[in-house]
């Protein structure tokens, strides 16, 4: 079965640090997006990408945050400057586009996730 | 704004037992529900859905019934096994504007005895 991947599983970053973290959607996919979730938190919408653009992006996708589609095939997340709270699991997932109304009802496959903690 | 509560857990059963996790919402419209399934090491897994008022969501011998009037979606199976010993998240997307915005609960550890 397709699957999304993610690299890397696990990553240590001092503080202030610039972390990129990778993603490769399922190929017929066209929605990517990026979630998070803090040991012991609920895991949180980021932003989702379409057309290479942000579709929508949450509250705490601030400054700090950017994606990009750099190749057809990978889906990248980068934070500039990490900070201690940064520190999560973080998600990435696609889907396929649908329109008409049972769209929101369509089907977000998610990776493994990708462990970031900055000391 | 949106919303969802799941019971809290953990949960701890032994095999064979019945299982129910509570999981009810708050939203505008007529969200489509989703439970999914995260098993030890591995990344979240779509569970089953539902996407209008009273669908029943099925898979794996777990269901789930979209419940309008309680706002509800709660996850049963029958007879559990210590294969699905696992975290467990209920979530909706509200639709509108927002195509693929999940909102999650905050998961439910399950843990099945022999």
């Amino acid at each position: 079965e397709p699957e999304v991947t993610q690299t890397p599983s696990h990553q240590v970053t001092q503080m202030g640090q610039e972390v990129i973290l990778r993603c490769v959607p399922i190929s017929n996919h066209l929605y990517f997006y990026w979630y998070r979730q803090i040991l012991g938190q609920k895991v949180e919408f980021l932003v989702s990408f379409y057309n290479n653009e942000i579709s929508e992006k949450s509250e705490i996708f601030d400054d700090q945050f950017s994606v990009e589609r750099p190749d057809g095939s990978n889906f990248t997340l980068k934070i500039r400057s990490t900070k201690l709270e940064d520190s999560a699991m973080y998600f990435c997932a696609s889907s396929e586009y649908r329109q008409g109304p049972g769209r929101f009802g369509n089907t977000i496959y998610f990776g493994e996730g990708s462990w970031l903690t900055v000391v | 704004g949106d919303s969802v509560t799941q019971m809290e857990g953990p949960v701890t059963l032994s095999e064979e037992a019945f299982l129910t996790i509570n999981c009810t919402y708050t939203a505008t419209g007529y969200p489509s529900l989703f439970w999914y399934v995260q098993y030890p090491g591995e990344g979240l897994q779509l569970l089953l859905k539902a996407t209008k008022a009273d669908d029943k969501g099925s898979n794996k011998g777990f269901e789930a019934t979209y419940r309008k009037e309680t706002t509800s979606f709660h996850l049963e199976k029958g007879s559990v096994q210590v294969s699905d010993s696992a975290v467990y998240f209920c979530a909706l997307n509200a639709g509108g504007t927002s195509y693929g915005k999940l909102t999650f609960g905050q998961g439910t550890i399950l843990t099945v005895h022999p």
